[in-house]
């Protein structure tokens, strides 16, 4: 198993500027979860998803959009990029909804100028 | 509201000597509590849970609910014990919520 994977490793965009975050995971894991990593901040919860086609808010949804139109795949898209979205993003699942555990990928890091 | 407290953000001790990072937490429910470990150009790994009662490469965690407490501990550090920490609470449907982390340093 290649676990939870993520591309890029590294991105830099222009203010204004959108893209994808790829996330997948070939754990068949129902829940699947991104966070932003910032200094003295911790890992903040952005979006959520408890199985393909339902997702939710996290604690700073503003920005990102998601989707998830199968198990293993869960992007994250950034609309129009701002300097404060300069962060790494983690992607998280885990296998059951009710278990906690999370199986983080290797993160990207995004630069906005 | 769920909301994880990591008061120090850097840690610094010398091999062998006992290390306690501290974790408090406030939620009104029953909390599900997390170590994870982030060591160098690594990526996130949980370290331990409360409910597994276990000890981790040394290490150990108890749940205090009176003190809203879960301290990791080892008794003898090691340099490979370097890292990043970050407690964590489940007190939700699967909102996993994070402190802000303590970088521990270990030092020959």
């Amino acid at each position: 198993n290649a676990g939870v994977t993520q591309t890029p490793k590294f991105q830099v965009l222009k203010t204004g500027q959108s893209m994808t975050l790829q996330c997948a995971q070939d754990m068949n894991h129902e829940y699947m979860s991104w966070y932003r990593q910032d200094p003295g901040m911790g890992l903040r919860l952005i979006h959520y998803s408890v199985g393909a086609g339902i997702t939710d808010q996290g604690e700073v949804p503003n920005g990102y959009n998601v989707s998830r139109s199968t198990t293993e795949d869960f992007p994250l898209r950034l609309l129009s990029a701002a300097p404060s979205q300069t962060s790494v993003y983690f992607c998280a699942s885990s296998y059951r909804v009710e278990r906690r555990e999370q199986y983080f990928g290797p993160g990207t890091r995004l630069t906005v100028t | 509201a769920q909301r994880v407290t990591q008061p120090e953000k850097l840690l610094s001790v010398f091999k062998g000597a006992p290390v306690e990072l501290k974790c408090n937490y406030s939620y009104s429910g029953s909390p599900e509590l997390f170590w994870y470990v982030q060591y160098s150009r690594q990526r996130l790994q949980l370290l331990l849970r409360h409910i597994s009662r276990e000890s981790i490469k040394g290490f150990t965690a108890d749940l205090n609910k009176g003190e809203t407490s879960f301290h990791l501990k080892k008794p003898f550090a090691q340099e490979e014990d370097s890292a990043m920490y970050y407690c964590a609470l489940s007190g939700g449907f699967q909102k996993l919520v994070f402190g802000t982390g303590t970088r521990l340093l270990v030092s020959p």
